[in-house]
């Protein structure tokens, strides 16, 4: 089946730093992926929509220029968080839709990424 | 805009027993229905969906799920719940018009005592 992976899948860093994280497709195209941040006992939130080759679509009330995102390719897209602070810790996941499933609309989840910013 | 609630935040039953989730949403066009189960420690994993059809929609390990349109519903059923089953489980649904944002409910945490 379809697998999408996450690098790395835990990282803390110190407040004022940036942080990366990657979103792969290892066996399929991904034209769209999306990240959403999940809160302790909570649900996902979408934060925003990444399209290949285009700018990304942000949810309301994301801050577009501390979450960046890329999707430079069809089977990668990043989210880099710009000047963490310890409110941004948080579990993030990535989801990519399957270009070849045409309009099934499923998504395929990767594992997560766990920030901790101190 | 689309809105999902899910009825119970926790959800605890015995082993055997029968399961049913609630699974609200609200949005007036066509609709594409999920659920996903998240098991402890491991990354989301789609049970079900349901996109057109028979709006009885089966699933893996048992589940399934019924399409009421005229109740804005999509409730998660198994029959007999297994000790296996203890997971979070997650109602999402996205627009049906080719629209790929998808809306996650709270999600509804299942213990299942053995």
């Amino acid at each position: 089946g379809a697998v999408v992976s996450q690098h790395p899948s835990w990282v803390i860093c110190k407040s004022g730093t940036s942080v990366k994280i990657e979103c792969r497709s290892l066996d399929f195209q991904a034209t769209t992926m999306f990240w959403y941040r999940q809160f302790p006992k909570q649900s996902l939130m979408l934060m925003a929509t990444s399209n290949e080759g285009s700018k990304a679509t942000y949810e309301q009330g994301v801050e577009k220029d501390k979450f960046l995102i890329n999707h430079a390719s069809l089977t990668l897209s990043t989210l880099t968080v710009t000047s963490a602070h310890p409110e941004d810790s948080s579990f993030y996941i990535c989801s990519a839709r399957d270009w070849a499933s045409g309009s099934s609309d499923t998504q395929y989840f990767g594992p997560g990424t766990r920030l901790t910013v101190l | 805009a689309q809105s999902v609630s899910q009825h119970n935040h926790h959800v605890i039953l015995s082993e055997a027993a029968s399961l049913e989730l609630g699974c609200n949403y609200s949005y007036g066009g066509t609709v594409n229905l999920f659920w996903y189960v998240q098991y402890p420690g491991q990354h989301l994993q789609l049970l079900l969906k349901y996109f057109s059809g028979d709006p009885l929609v089966k699933g893996i390990k048992g589940f399934e799920a019924e399409f009421i349109k005229s109740k804005f519903s999509f409730n998660l059923r198994k029959p007999s719940v297994q000790w296996s089953d203890t997971a979070e489980y997650f109602c999402a649904v996205n627009a049906g018009t080719g629209g790929f944002k998808t809306i996650f409910g709270a999600g509804t945490r299942l213990f299942v005592k053995a």
